[in-house]
């Protein structure tokens, strides 16, 4: 089994539909959860991290974390052309420096 | 700040031919981190530094690569020989680590092309 899965896409919604984006994992010892962007040909950007489970909102993204689960997800509410891009889900255990992600799942998002 | 520098942006060599991938990380980073990227695999770490020294080279896929940090500002990914199958995107990231470690600024990649 994989640390890591996310459902690679690829997605494509209308401007304005409400995202949602997911990942599942399996080692327990993850304890920081992030969501990087990648543009097209670019590196990716860390875009929101959460720290242990709960809610975090900024904006119109939201960042859920079910630990129970052991399953993350990302909503993007109003979705925007602009928000065409791939985006990978980040795990990090505490203590640690390593990031390890999922392989992504590239969004497009339709005027 | 203007961000992490990689060079070359884009690398068509021969098998068999060496390639170094070069980085330079945002000024008082601590931490650096070299990775690959390939549809097949998504975005692997190869190995990472604090303060110029490895720390983790597990994802080291193999002896024909090797990194080396020697100065703080300058990093180098080399492949030698290098083979089709290490064609991929390659990615250099640093932060700062303690506070924020979470957070890595990445760089715009190198393409390699090992035809």
């Amino acid at each position: 089994q994989k640390e890591v899965e996310q459902d690679p896409g690829p997605l494509s919604v209308p401007e304005g539909a409400i995202v949602s984006l997911n990942c599942t994992y399996s080692n327990s010892a993850f304890q920081y959860f992030m969501w990087y962007r990648q543009y097209s040909r670019k590196g990716p950007e860390l875009l929101m991290y959460t720290y242990s489970s709960g809610n975090k909102e900024d904006g119109r993204f939201t960042a859920q974390v079910d630990k129970s689960s052991k399953y993350i997800s990302l909503f993007i509410r109003d979705s925007q052309p602009s928000d065409s891009a791939t985006y990978l889900c980040a795990l990090q255990q505490g203590g640690s420096e390593k990031l390890v992600f999922g392989k992504g799942t590239k969004l497009t998002v339709n005027p | 700040d203007a961000g992490v520098i990689q060079s070359p942006r884009h690398e068509v060599t021969e098998m068999g031919q060496e390639v170094t991938l070069r980085c330079k990380p945002i000024s008082g980073h601590d931490y650096l981190f070299w990775y690959r990227q390939t549809m097949m695999r998504g975005l692997e770490l190869l190995i990472y530094f604090n303060n110029n020294v490895p720390i983790d080279d597990s994802g080291m896929p193999e002896d024909r690569f090797s990194a080396k940090m020697p100065n703080a500002s300058f990093s180098t990914l080399k492949i030698q020989p290098s083979e089709p199958r290490d064609s991929a995107v390659y990615f250099c990231a640093s932060s700062r680590g303690a506070g924020r470690r979470y957070e890595q600024y990445f760089g715009p990649g190198t393409r390699l092309t090992v035809t």
